[in-house]
Parts: structure tokens; sequence; C-alpha cells
């Protein structure tokens, strides 16, 4: 078990640019979760997936937003026309299925957006 | 809905100092709830967890007690150390909407030697 793994983990691009974040959940767990964590606050749910399907998303998730899980195991959660406001920590946690199951999260990737 | 209400820090104790740490929540039927501790430069940790009213969860000298009739999980600890200075989430997870966590906005702990 090497955790989950966030990929990179720091990024910093000019507004309008598009980033992709890479996140590799802990192989045995079939939920991938994406919440978006800003300074001083707690992380926020962005995102959900039962292996390749995506089953939630947030109304914070503008459709300049998009994550996929195209095989069920690792995800990608793309931002294109950044804005200085999408600054922030993105974290990805997955979990086991089950309701008490706790997220497992990585160390996250920060965006800033100049 | 679901949120989840924590005492704003910064917290700071001496060494050796009880800590408590207050959490209230709000939700729908009967949620999970939870402990997460997040250290300089890493990622969240589940410190602890319960998930069912009178539960108690327990690590590494914390505590917390799932108290349904007054929605509390407040986390304690009898006597701090300097490593355990960070920033402490409360969480509660939906029982019946696949999994999804609430956050509280965080605690920072700050432990002088």
């Amino acid at each position: 078990d090497t955790g989950v793994s966030q990929d990179p983990r720091h990024k910093i691009t000019k507004r309008g640019q598009n980033v992709t974040f890479r996140c590799d959940p802990i192989s045995e767990h079939n939920r991938l979760y994406w919440y978006r964590q800003t300074l001083g606050q707690g992380p926020e749910f962005l995102t959900y997936f039962q292996n390749e399907a995506q089953l939630e998303k947030s109304r914070l998730l503008s459709d300049r937003f998009s994550a996929e899980r195209p095989k069920g195991s690792f995800s990608t959660l793309e931002i294109q026309r950044t804005e200085q406001g999408d600054s922030a920590m993105y974290l990805c946690a997955s979990s086991l299925e089950g309701n008490n199951s706790p997220l497992h999260f990585g160390n996250g990737t920060r965006l800033t957006v100049t | 809905g679901n949120s989840v209400t924590q005492m704003e820090g910064p917290v700071t104790l001496s060494e050796e100092a009880f800590l408590t740490i207050n959490c209230t929540y709000t939700a729908t039927g009967y949620p999970s709830l939870f402990w997460y501790v997040q250290y300089p430069g890493e990622g969240l940790q589940l410190l602890l967890k319960a998930t069912k009213a009178d539960d108690k969860g327990s690590n590494k000298g914390f505590e917390a007690t799932y108290r349904k009739e007054t929605t509390s999980f407040h986390l304690e600890k009898g006597s701090v150390q300097v490593s355990d200075s960070a920033v402490y989430f409360c969480a509660l997870s939906g029982r019946y909407n696949f999994n999804k966590f609430y956050f509280g906005s965080g605690t920072k702990l700050n432990v002088k030697p």
C-alpha cells in the first residue's frame, strides 16, 4: 500500500491556460474523490467516482472543470481557461466501498494562477 | 442539509496541557463522524472515527465521543506534545449519499515546549 499519490505537487500557470492533475488511488479502492481546499478552510467536495463512473458532481464544478477515471484506476482533473479564483489545493482521496469507509487523502496539488 | 462547525483557532497550549477542540454537526439521518489531522506540507490523515451514537473513537491518545443528543463530536487529549501541532478537521459522512464527506473549517493547534 503506497497510499494515494498526486502529481504534480505544485503548478503555477497563467490565467487562461489549461492545467491537468493526476491522482493514483490506493489500488484496491474503487471509490475516488476530488476535493478543493482554500487557505483556512476545510476540503470542499468536487466530484466522486465509483470505478470508472462519475456518480456525483458539486455545483462548484463549473463547465471549465472536467474529471475522468477511464479505467477505474487513476483519475485526471482538468481545468480549462484557468482563473485566479481557481488557485487552491486540489486534493484526491480514495476509499473502499461501504458507508463507514474513511477517505485516504493524497498530499494534494497546489495550483497558483497568476 | 449536512454541515460541520468547529471552533476557530489557533489554539495555543503548553506541552502536557489538556486539549479540547469542539465540533458540532447538522445532518439528515445518522452520519458517521471523523477527525482528520493535517501536518504541515502533508495531506489529511484519519485520526479517529465513530459510526453510531455513544461510540468513542480513539487513537494516539486522542478521543472523541459521538453525542447524538448534543450533535457533537469534541476531540480531546489529556496531555499534548509538540508533535501534535497540526490542523485538525472534524468531518461527517452522510449515511445514504455515497460516502460524501463534509468537513469543518479546521482548527490549528500550536503546542509550545
